[in-house]
């Protein structure tokens, strides 16, 4: 049963367009919510997070959003840029005694076109 | 600094062979996690240690894997005996004490045929 759904297995958008990634999760635990962004034969590396004491955080073109109530969030990118082309993970933590485990959705491949 | 280094990059090994991936954490972070990316389950979680000792290791499919973490700078993700539906990628990810920022390693190919 997965606690972190990426309904989306991809997403085309035009360069200079916003991409808008989702995720979506189940678990009421979580307080901790991160993107990772893939590259073909290199492994995740951490892109943006954001609290859950917050419902919004920004990096240059990065943006990620928080809903609680709906247990739902949002990575957008703008403008999207052909380099952004990569897999990107949404991942999630719950606080735990002895360290935390990110649980990661499936993914959703962004492929921006020039 | 060096990242999580893994090894070997890549494996191709044929069916009920013993397999072994090998971990290097950076140093000074405090747990260590093994993943398996497959492009039906995605990211999952395998086992991971804190402090070298086994948290959680739930994740494990079936008794042919295990892992050890004898000290804190090494890993290991051991499968025996190997079956094709073990191939995957198989990531190696670290993360400092307190924080909640994990830092992945390249991974490990394998393919078993």
């Amino acid at each position: 049963d997965q606690q972190v759904k990426q309904n989306s297995p991809s997403l085309s958008v035009q360069e200079g367009r916003i991409s808008i990634l989702n995720c979506d999760y189940t678990n009421s635990m979580f307080d901790y919510f991160l993107w990772y962004k893939k590259y073909p034969a290199e492994g995740p590396t951490f892109l943006i997070s954001i609290s859950s004491i917050k419902d919004k955080n920004e990096d240059g073109r990065f943006t990620v959003f928080l809903n609680k109530s709906a247990k739902h969030l949002s990575l957008h990118i703008v403008p999207s840029q052909p380099g952004d082309s990569a897999v990107y993970f949404c991942a999630a933590s719950a606080p735990n005694q002895a360290g935390t485990a990110l649980i990661f959705g499936k993914g959703t491949t962004l492929s921006v076109s020039s | 600094d060096a990242g999580v280094i893994q090894s070997p990059r890549h494996e191709v090994t044929e069916m009920g062979q013993e397999v072994t991936l090998r971990c290097k954490p950076i140093s000074g972070h405090n747990s260590l996690f093994w993943y398996r990316q497959t492009m039906m389950r995605g990211l999952e979680l395998l086992i991971y240690f804190n402090n070298n000792v086994p948290i959680d290791d739930s994740g494990m499919p079936e008794d042919r894997f295990s892992a050890k973490m004898p000290n804190a700078s090494f890993s290991t993700l051991k499968i025996q005996p190997s079956e094709p539906r073990d191939s995957a990628v198989y990531f190696c990810a670290s993360k400092r004490q307190g924080g909640n920022t994990i830092y992945f390693g390249e991974g490990s190919w394998l393919t078993v045929v």
